[in-house]
């Protein structure tokens, strides 16, 4: 079955530690995404690439790192710097980045620091 | 600039009978509108989307959205809703060339038996 992954589906982490999110896709999209979702807020995105070995921030990325080595990889790194880590973070990916292209989602990870 | 207003935070239905989840949107230009559903902790799942063809759009679990452009509306209906369809809801319209999704905060629909 082709889709997205993200692994854990619980991550539980101390304040002070960077935390690194796993996304896969089997879908041979060029295009990958991420989110994070509060409560009230709707999605906001993080970084999104649309080729591998280039990325973009988007509209909150302070705090966070991605890398793009691989075409069905895209992981994202909570890190210290990060004032209010606490949420769930979803990742997407679409065929590419054209404006019609609809974004598919992984199930989440939801991640709390204490 | 583009941006998606989603008009009710919370509605409650009775099993059986039909909802309206109401959503308004600006764009400079023609947009490309998505409605997406997100049941508790899961992720995001598409429900429908508008690309400048077909004004009524039919989309899966019997859900349908009309785009308006004098109303600069994209409301989401079904005539006969599950409990199944408990649910939170997001109204989405897509940003420029990155493709960029830009989202409602979202209308959590609540079905009574």
């Amino acid at each position: 079955d082709g889709g997205i992954t993200q692994s854990p589906k619980y991550l539980f982490r101390k304040e002070g530690q960077n935390v690194t999110l796993s996304c896969e896709q089997n879908l041979n999209h060029d295009a990958m995404y991420w989110y994070r979702q509060d409560p009230g807020q709707g999605l906001r995105l993080i970084y999104y690439s649309q080729i591998v070995n280039d990325f973009q921030k988007g509209d909150i990325a302070e705090g966070y790192s991605v890398s793009r080595e691989k075409k069905e990889s895209f992981p994202l790194t909570v890190t210290s710097a990060q004032k209010n880590p606490t949420a769930f973070y979803l990742c997407a990916s679409s065929i590419s980045g054209g404006e019609h292209y609809e974004q598919y989602f992984g199930p989440g990870t939801r991640l709390t620091v204490t | 600039a583009q941006s998606v207003t989603q008009l009710d935070s919370h509605v409650s239905v009775s099993e059986g009978t039909p909802v309206l989840l109401r959503c308004n949107y600006s764009s400079s230009y023609s947009p490309s509108l998505f409605w997406y559903v997100q049941h508790p902790n899961k992720g995001l799942q598409l429900l429908l989307k508008y690309t400048s063809a077909a004004t009524l759009v039919k989309g899966i679990n019997g859900f349908e959205a009309e785009f308006k452009k004098s109303e600069t509306s994209f409301h989401l209906t079904k005539p006969s809703v599950h409990m199944s369809d408990a649910a939170e809801y997001f109204c989405v319209v897509i940003g420029g060339a990155t493709n960029k999704l830009i989202f409602g905060t979202g209308t959590l629909l609540a079905v009574q038996p």
